[in-house]
């Protein structure tokens, strides 16, 4: 299983609720990502967890709230977004290794209203 | 400063023919690694290829060969008979995992249309 799932894959919601983000994979990888991509725009990296702790926040808005509940899976919690937040956010993982590639999953579309 | 530059925003290629995709990168980190994306319309980033910077050769994947020039700071794709399903943004990246950035870093992209 060489898969990263994100789900949902589109999301709508306004400015005052909470959703939250959900990514998974099964390859034993101990490292995940988030990236936010606006439209035209290259991924920018927001949040890195190794071995189940954040150990890089790019200065995200704490609107924002990253949880690794165990090795497989990666949540991204969200409330009272902006609708500049409106973005694809691509989930990704790798082995820990230096220069490990990533695996990506095919994002979830968000639009904050 | 741009860790990575790609200065091509749109290029065109007919079907079959080679075209290449200009990246060049700028780091102090000696063990570096570079990679290219594609991504379709749909959204998916696809790894299509990785150039250690200690690698004495170019990395080549089936239709896809990097050329590296270590001097020259640059990273370049190669896709060789380009088909249909090519068309896409392409991403160059970057590691810099001396730095503590084991993270990828993008460029801008590069968007290749294959014409029939």
């Amino acid at each position: 299983d060489t898969e990263v799932t994100q789900t949902p894959k589109h999301l709508v919601m306004g400015m005052t609720n909470k959703k939250s983000l959900k990514c998974e994979q099964h390859m034993g990888h101990r490292a995940m990502y988030w990236y936010k991509q606006k439209a035209k725009k290259p991924p920018e990296l927001m949040f890195v967890y190794s071995y189940e702790k954040l150990s890089i926040n790019e200065s995200v808005p704490s609107r924002f709230s990253p949880e690794c509940p165990n090795s497989s899976l990666l949540n991204l919690h969200l409330h009272a977004l902006q609708p500049e937040d409106s973005a694809l956010y691509l989930c990704a993982s790798s082995q820990t290794g230096a220069n490990e590639k990533l695996f990506f999953g095919s994002g979830t579309q968000l639009s904050v209203l | 400063a741009q860790k990575i530059t790609q200065t091509q925003p749109g290029m065109f290629v007919q079907e079959k023919e080679a075209v290449t995709l200009d990246c060049t990168y700028d780091t102090s980190d000696p063990s570096y690694g570079l990679f290219w994306y594609k991504q379709p319309s749909s959204g998916e980033m696809i790894f299509l290829i990785y150039q250690g910077s200690y690698d004495q050769q170019n990395a080549t994947e089936g239709r896809y060969s990097l050329n590296f020039q270590k001097a020259r700071k640059s990273a370049n794709l190669v896709i060789s008979a380009s088909q249909l399903g090519d068309s896409a943004m392409y991403f160059c990246a970057m590691r810099e995992p001396d730095t503590g950035r084991r993270a990828l870093t993008f460029g801008s992209g590069t968007r290749l249309q294959v014409q029939p």
